[in-house]
């Protein structure tokens, strides 16, 4: 159980285009959904944290008008990154917590190349 | 701000024990969380601990001091398949999020 997909898990595209990246519980619903992002061989850098029904907290230093988080239903967040940019080009990754924050469930996540 | 660090590196052949350490400079912390990252994968949540002291799960034990903003996760009789990152996390933000640690990369050598 508590199994997280991630879609798609790869994607180039051009600069200035916008990419959307979904992030589904597949088997439960959660009540919360984290996005993360992370470099090559770092951390991973909480992005924002998105609950059903509401806006999503975003970390300091994080662009809202960049990163759009929508979370539409327990099962379902997605993130956009609007006007991408080659500096944009990452591994994002989203989780979602079932119960508690401390145990998450991650996607397998998303390459993004933006050339 | 928020800070856990972790040695970069550690090397140790099968079968063997090793720590990997995290100390951490949080404020509002309630606990601190153990994931595993194999290359290109998703992140596997292994324990978490609330209180101080040892949490042990099958060959990994994982163990907080408070009074010294110091963790560790212990893993015993190390296979080959245990080579991977490991990132300690935080429970930080009033509970509500989690802040990982700079993670160390294990290579499990025969």
């Amino acid at each position: 159980g508590a199994v997280v997909s991630q879609h798609p898990s790869r994607v180039i595209c051009k600069s200035g285009t916008s990419v959307k990246i979904e992030c589904r519980s597949l088997d439960f619903q959660a009540t919360t959904m984290f996005w993360y992002r992370q470099f090559p061989k770092q951390s991973l850098m909480l992005m924002a944290t998105s609950n059903e029904g509401s806006k999503a907290t975003y970390e300091q230093g994080v662009e809202k008008d960049k990163f759009l988080i929508n979370h539409a239903s327990l099962t379902l967040s997605t993130l956009t990154v609007t006007s991408a940019h080659p500096e944009d080009s990452s591994f994002y990754i989203c989780s979602a917590s079932l119960a508690a924050v401390y145990e998450q469930f991650f996607g397998p996540g998303t390459r993004l190349t933006v050339l | 701000g928020q800070s856990l660090e972790q040695p970069s590196e550690v090397t140790a052949v099968e079968g063997a024990i090793v720590q990997i350490n995290c100390t951490y400079q949080t404020s509002g912390f309630y606990g601190l969380s153990w994931y595993q990252q194999h290359d290109g994968g998703a992140p596997t949540f292994l324990s978490y601990n609330a209180l101080d002291g040892l949490e042990e799960t099958g060959r990994f034990s994982s163990f907080l001091s408070r009074s010294d903003s110091y963790g560790y996760l212990l893993l015993q009789e190390l296979q080959m398949k245990d080579s991977a990152s490991y990132f300690c996390a935080g429970l930080t933000g009033g509970g509500n999020k989690l802040t990982f640690g700079t993670g160390t990369q294990l290579k499990v050598e025969l």
